[in-house]
């Protein structure tokens, strides 16, 4: 089986920092992505981790800890235009991705 | 021109009606996906396909089909729609090469209601 699981709401306020974890039990792994979707919109890819560790991209980072099965997003300066949800997928070896259900961020003044 | 199109992008429908959901990409991608969007249940793999000749089930195949007419065209059907099956339907594609850090693109998804 498959699990995913991330927090389904979080609010933070603008220009400050934000982590969104995400936990997952899987069959196979081939890296795990994290995607942001306006609502009403298609995801977008954000960023990808495949080995253990950080990586940066701008004002969003992404961890991974394959041993403890655990991700997060980090999210930095917030802006208002960063109110989504996000998504934390894993790629299996197959290359099909799982999704988890998402965590809708609200940014606030 | 987007990259992955999907049509229709709005459609109501009446219970046991057959409907096709259609995706047509420019990108040149092999891999293409077919994934429904529930609130609090995220995105579910239908099915997804390899190359022309390769289809495989996802997640929740059941009272769906789909058709892979070409690269660049895969269709989702269903057969006889039911209530349950109201959501939004997201394709996808990669390019099956790359890397495996390369990320999906997704088409602008087709919400579907079932009467």
């Amino acid at each position: 089986g498959q699990n995913i699981d991330q927090p389904t709401e979080m609010t933070a306020t603008e220009g400050a920092i934000v982590q969104i974890n995400c936990t997952y039990q899987t069959s196979g792994f081939n890296g795990l992505f994290w995607y942001q979707q306006h609502a009403g919109e298609a995801p977008t890819f954000l960023s990808y981790n495949v080995l253990d560790g950080l990586e940066e991209k701008g004002r969003f980072s992404s961890f991974l800890s394959r041993s403890k099965g655990y991700s997060y997003l980090l999210l930095k300066e917030l802006q208002m235009k960063d109110s989504a949800s996000y998504l934390c997928a894993v790629s299996r070896f197959s290359n099909d991705m799982r999704f988890g259900a998402g965590t809708r961020l609200t940014v606030k003044p | 021109d987007a990259d992955v199109t999907q049509t229709p992008r709005n459609r109501i429908t009446k219970t046991g009606k057959r409907i096709m959901l259609e995706c047509s990409q420019t990108k040149g991608h092999d891999r293409m996906y077919w994934y429904r969007q529930d609130p609090g249940l995220g995105l579910r793999l239908i099915y997804y396909s390899f190359d022309v000749k390769d289809i495989n089930k996802g997640e929740i195949s059941d009272g769906y089909s789909v058709s892979r007419q070409a690269q660049a065209k895969f269709s989702l059907s269903l057969e006889s729609a039911i209530p349950n099956q109201t959501a939004l339907y997201f394709c996808a594609t990669h390019p099956g090469t790359g890397g495996p850090g390369y990320g999906y693109t997704f088409g602008s998804g087709t919400r579907l209601t079932v009467v």
